[in-house]
C-alpha cells in the first residue's frame, strides 16, 4: 500500500519559537490534509490543500501542496502551549470513487513554557 | 451541532468477550470509517462504509465486524479473535470529495 513519511517524529521547542514538519510520500496525491490530535481526543483537521503549489494559512499555521505533489508541509509561527498535541498529515486521492486516505504516523509537538 | 458522537469514551471488558463500539453521525455524510490508534502509531484503517448497506475491509479488518444498516450509525463489534484489542477506536465520517470528520474516540481496555 501506500506509504507516508512524516518527520520529525517528535519535537521539544521553546514557547515563542516556530515548527516545521513535513510529509512525503512514494505515491501522488491530489489532497494533502493536516490534522491535530489533542491527548484523549480525535484528531481535528487544520488545512486542506487541493493543488499542487498550495499555500494556505490558517492563523499561525501555514501549510504547503508541494509541486511534485508528493510531498507537504506545515510551520507553526510563535509557537504557545496550546499547540502541544499530534500533528497527522494525510495524503487522499479524490475523484473515482475513492475514499480512502493514508496518514502519516504522526509528530508529537512539546511546547516548553 | 452537527458532528459525530462516539459511546462511551471509555470501555472495560474481560477477554473473550465480545464487545461494540457506538458511533452515530448527524451531519449526512455517505462515507463512515473505523480506525484503530496505538501509542506511537498512526491511524490504521479496520473497516469503511460508502454507502448503507454495504462495507469493506481495510487494512487490519481481522477480529473485527461491522454493520451498516442506517446511514447515521455505523457500530464496530470487537470480537475475541482480535488478538490484541486494547486501542484507541476513532470513528469518522465525510461526504465524497470533502475532508475526514472524526469523533472523539472510545478507548477500550480488555484484561
Amino acid at each position: 500500500g501506500q506509504q507516508l513519511n512524516q518527520s520529525p517524529q517528535s519535537m521539544f521547542i521553546q514557547e515563542g519559537e516556530d515548527v516545521s514538519m513535513n510529509c512525503t510520500s512514494s505515491s501522488i496525491f491530489n489532497t494533502w490534509l493536516w490534522y491535530k490530535q489533542d491527548p484523549g481526543e480525535g484528531p481535528v483537521l487544520l488545512i486542506a490543500l487541493y493543488k499542487a503549489g498550495e499555500l494556505t494559512s490558517n492563523g499561525r499555521l501555514t501549510a504547503q501542496f508541494g509541486i511534485t505533489r508528493k510531498d507537504s508541509f506545515l510551520n507553526i509561527s510563535a509557537s504557545i502551549p496550546s499547540d502541544v498535541g499530534i500533528y497527522f498529515c494525510a495524503g487522499q486521492i479524490r475523484g473515482a470513487g475513492s475514499y480512502q486516505l493514508t496518514f502519516g504516523k504522526g509528530t508529537k509537538l512539546s511546547v516548553i513554557p | 451541532d452537527g458532528g459525530i458522537t462516539q459511546s462511551p469514551k471509555y470501555l472495560f471488558r474481560k477477554e473473550g468477550q465480545n464487545v461494540t463500539l457506538s458511533c452515530e453521525q448527524n451531519l449526512n455524510h455517505d462515507a463512515m470509517y473505523w480506525y484503530r490508534q496505538d501509542p506511537g502509531q498512526g491511524l490504521r484503517l479496520i473497516y469503511y462504509s460508502q454507502i448503507v448497506n454495504d462495507f469493506q475491509k481495510g487494512d487490519i479488518a481481522e477480529g473485527y465486524s461491522v454493520s451498516r444498516e442506517k446511514k447515521e450509525s455505523f457500530p464496530l463489534t470487537v470480537t475475541s479473535a482480535q488478538k490484541n484489542p486494547t486501542a484507541f477506536y476513532l470513528c469518522a465520517s465525510r461526504d465524497r470529495d470533502s475532508p475526514l470528520h472524526f469523533g472523539n474516540g472510545t478507548r477500550l481496555t480488555v484484561t
